[in-house]
């Protein structure tokens, strides 16, 4: 997971808080994607961005927001957190032209919404 | 619509003895495989992946097959080694389709590798 820093790494909320999961990679990456995990479920595409500036909603965007302002960095918000947001969260970054062994994952969130 | 499964939830077996995980796509955009592996409170790291012009991509103990007509592809693990105890998970991309790095997931399989 070298290069992809997730923080922070346990959260509890109460519904209807919002925050931010923070996620900052040092390898010069053009895209990043947050991805969700459940029990019984794969890892679900959020939001993605292939660059600074640019956003892309991913298969199950609702509730949260992106934003791309510089390289490095691609935050995950939630504006109003609800039970059904509980889950462990990934941060990924890969560079353009990426193969697999170029995918970086960061070592998730564990966020629990009561 | 789950565009990529993986029909074993978990799957035992003996060290040394072959280890099988299946997976099947529905997607025929997809043209990029992957394979990811997961211990318990850590991040998913890639393992092996194959290329769709491809139908066999080997490394080491572990060898990907793929079978593009049956939408099919399999992971093998041979010999299989207690360490590979994990959650296997299976993933695709539609690389050529300029969806950049945008991975579909299986429900992946819980490995034990036993004594």
């Amino acid at each position: 997971n070298a290069g992809v820093t997730q923080t922070p790494k346990f959260q509890v909320l109460k519904t209807g808080q919002s925050m931010t999961l923070q996620c900052a990679q040092d390898m010069n990456h053009e895209y990043m994607s947050w991805y969700r995990q459940d029990p019984g479920m794969g890892l679900r595409l959020i939001h993605y961005s292939v660059g600074a500036g640019i956003t892309d909603q991913g298969e199950v965007p609702n509730g949260y927001n992106v934003s791309r302002s510089t390289t490095e960095d691609f935050p995950l918000r939630l504006l109003s957190a609800a039970p059904s947001q509980t889950s462990v969260y990934f941060c990924a970054s890969s560079e353009q032209g990426w193969s697999g062994n170029t995918i970086y994952f960061g070592e998730g969130s564990w966020l629990t919404v009561v | 619509d789950q565009q990529v499964k993986q029909n074993s939830p978990s799957l035992s077996v003996q060290e040394g003895r072959i280890s099988i995980l299946n997976c099947d796509y529905t997607n025929s955009m997809f043209d990029y495989f992957l394979w990811y592996k997961k211990y318990p409170a850590e991040g998913p790291t890639f393992l092996i992946s194959i290329s769709s012009i491809k139908d066999k991509n080997e490394d080491g103990r572990f060898t990907v097959f793929l079978n593009k007509s049956a939408k099919h592809l399999s992971l093998h693990i041979v010999p299989s080694q207690p360490g590979d105890s994990a959650v296997y998970f299976c993933a695709a991309s539609a690389r050529n389709t300029g969806t950049a790095s945008k991975l579909t997931f299986g429900t992946g399989t819980r490995l034990q590798v036993t004594l």
